[in-house]
C-alpha cells in the first residue's frame, strides 16, 4: 500500500470549514483513498473514501487531486465533537491486498470555541 | 444494535501469563481483524480473517494466536504475556474482505503487562 504523510496537528474554529490536507504521492491506479478518525482513544470511525472522484457524505467531503497523488477532507461546520485523530490512509481492493489496512500517525485536530 | 463487541475493556496481567480477547459483531460479517495501538500511535494489524475458517497474519502477528471461533467471534490470545504488548488493542470487521467496504470497530481492550 501508497505511504501517505500527513500534518501531525493542526487547529481549527468551531463552525468554520476544516480543510486536512494528505499526501500520497506513491498511490497507484487501484488504490483508494480512505479517512477514519479517532476521538479520544474510542475505536476509530470511518467517514468516506474514494477513488478519483470527488465524494461527499453526511459527514464530509473528499477531494482528490487530478493525478491523486494528494487529497483533503472538509469538514464543512466544524464542532467540538469533531476533535479527533484523523487518518489518512491508502488501500488497495481484493481478497489479500486489501486487508492490510495501515493506519499511520494521523492529523491530531483540535476545534476550539 | 450492537456492531462489534470486544471483552474484557481493561486487563492487567503478569508477565507470563496468557490471556483471550474475545471480540464478537453482530452484523454477520465475513472478515474480521485484529490491531493494536501504543501511546500516540497508528493502528497496526495483527492478525485477521478474510473469511470463516481463515486466519492470516498482519505486520506485527509475534506473541499472538488468533481463533475464528464461527461467523461472529474472533479472539486474539496472548500466551505468554510480556511488557511490550501493553496496548489498546481494537478489533474491527467488514462485509467482505477485498470490498471498499468501510471497517466497524469495537471500542478496545485496555492492555497492561506488568
Amino acid at each position: 500500500d501508497a505511504k501517505t504523510t500527513q500534518p501531525t496537528s493542526m487547529d481549527c474554529a468551531e463552525g468554520r470549514a476544516a480543510n486536512l490536507p494528505c499526501n500520497h504521492s506513491t498511490i497507484s491506479g487501484n488504490e483508494y483513498v480512505y479517512w477514519y478518525r479517532q476521538i479520544h482513544s474510542q475505536g476509530p470511525q470511518y467517514i468516506i473514501h474514494g477513488l478519483k472522484n470527488n465524494e461527499t457524505n453526511e459527514m464530509a467531503s473528499l477531494i482528490i487531486t487530478e493525478d491523486r497523488k494528494s487529497s483533503t477532507l472538509i469538514l464543512p461546520h466544524a464542532t467540538l465533537r469533531d476533535t479527533a485523530v484523523y487518518y489518512c490512509i491508502v488501500r488497495v481492493l481484493g481478497l489479500a491486498a486489501g486487508n492490510k489496512l495501515t493506519f499511520g500517525g494521523g492529523t491530531r485536530v483540535l476545534v476550539k470555541p | 444494535n450492537a456492531g462489534v463487541t470486544q471483552t474484557p475493556k481493561f486487563q492487567v496481567l503478569k508477565t507470563g501469563q496468557s490471556m483471550t480477547l474475545q471480540c464478537a459483531q453482530d452484523m454477520n460479517h465475513n472478515s474480521m481483524y485484529w490491531y493494536r495501538q501504543d501511546p500516540g500511535m497508528g493502528l497496526r494489524l495483527i492478525y485477521y480473517s478474510a473469511s470463516e475458517g481463515t486466519t492470516d497474519k498482519g505486520e506485527v502477528p509475534n506473541g499472538y494466536n488468533v481463533s475464528r471461533l464461527n461467523k461472529r467471534e474472533f479472539s486474539l490470545r496472548l500466551e505468554s504475556a510480556a511488557p511490550s504488548q501493553t496496548s489498546v488493542y481494537f478489533c474491527a470487521s467488514r462485509r467482505l474482505a477485498g470490498e471498499a467496504g468501510e471497517l466497524f470497530f469495537g471500542e478496545g481492550s485496555r492492555l497492561t503487562v506488568l
